[in-house]
């Protein structure tokens, strides 16, 4: 059974970049797809994009110019860094494993992890 | 920008069924999937490609589409899933990948 864990700094100060690691255990990460997705508290639920092990991504366009999805093979982790931090980026984020519908071009996500806290603030 | 519409919430007795819809433009080209949330808890996958269970999703869950909804059904609800709901699916190029705005079952 695949297992996934968020990790990394939950306070970030407004205008720095939030990054985060997320370690895939149960599973090799060299043989799927893998996002990251961001819940405001109280609030519903964002994409933010997705890396294949290859390295090739997808992100969201509302977020594409802030957004770096990248993976590390050897470790099994895949990380996200988001630049220029607002309080607005204070969220749930979660790293889960994709499943990518490459005809309809959509996807879904069927393994979580159970999410890590980051806040903006100075 | 593209936009998934729920009902914000719903609420049933408890072995009653509930049904959340689920509209957006592009739904009869794209598949949509469904996740339970509970409150602190990560989001769980229960219901893919429109209609199809993972393994391990009790059988009174069901998913079914119409034109631009897409309905989960939850047949004889139990208080056990009292939760938030989101429905997810793509632009009708696949670009955007949405959440809808999530719906809160309540269980009477």
């Amino acid at each position: 059974q695949v297992q996934l864990q968020e990790s990394g700094p939950g306070l970030v100060k407004p205008s720095e970049t939030l990054s985060l690691i997320c370690t895939v255990s149960g599973g090799s990460i060299s043989s799927d797809y893998w996002s990251w997705i961001r819940q405001p508290p109280g609030k519903g639920l964002e994409w933010i994009g997705y890396i294949y092990y290859s390295g090739s991504t997808k992100y969201n366009p509302s977020l594409k110019s802030r957004v770096t999805i990248s993976v590390d093979t050897s470790k099994n982790q895949f990380s996200l860094k988001l630049s220029s931090v607002t309080a607005a980026d204070t969220a749930v984020y979660y790293c889960a494993r994709t499943n990518p519908i490459a005809a309809a071009g959509s996807g879904y996500f069927d393994y979580w992890g159970q999410g890590t806290l980051v806040t903006v603030s100075s | 920008s593209y936009e998934l519409t729920q009902p914000p919430s719903v609420s049933v007795s408890p072995g009653q069924t509930a049904r959340i819809t689920c509209s957006g433009d592009a739904l009869p080209k794209q598949y949509a999937y469904w996740y339970q949330q509970k409150p602190g808890q990560a989001p769980v996958l229960v219901i893919y490609k429109d209609s199809e269970r993972p393994s391990g999703i009790p059988e009174r869950f069901s998913g079914s589409t119409s034109g631009t909804t897409v309905t989960l059904t939850i047949s004889g609800v139990q208080a056990e899933d009292e939760a938030d709901y989101y429905c997810q699916s793509a632009d009708s190029s696949g670009t955007r990948w949405v959440f809808g705005g999530g719906t809160k079952l309540t269980v009477l």
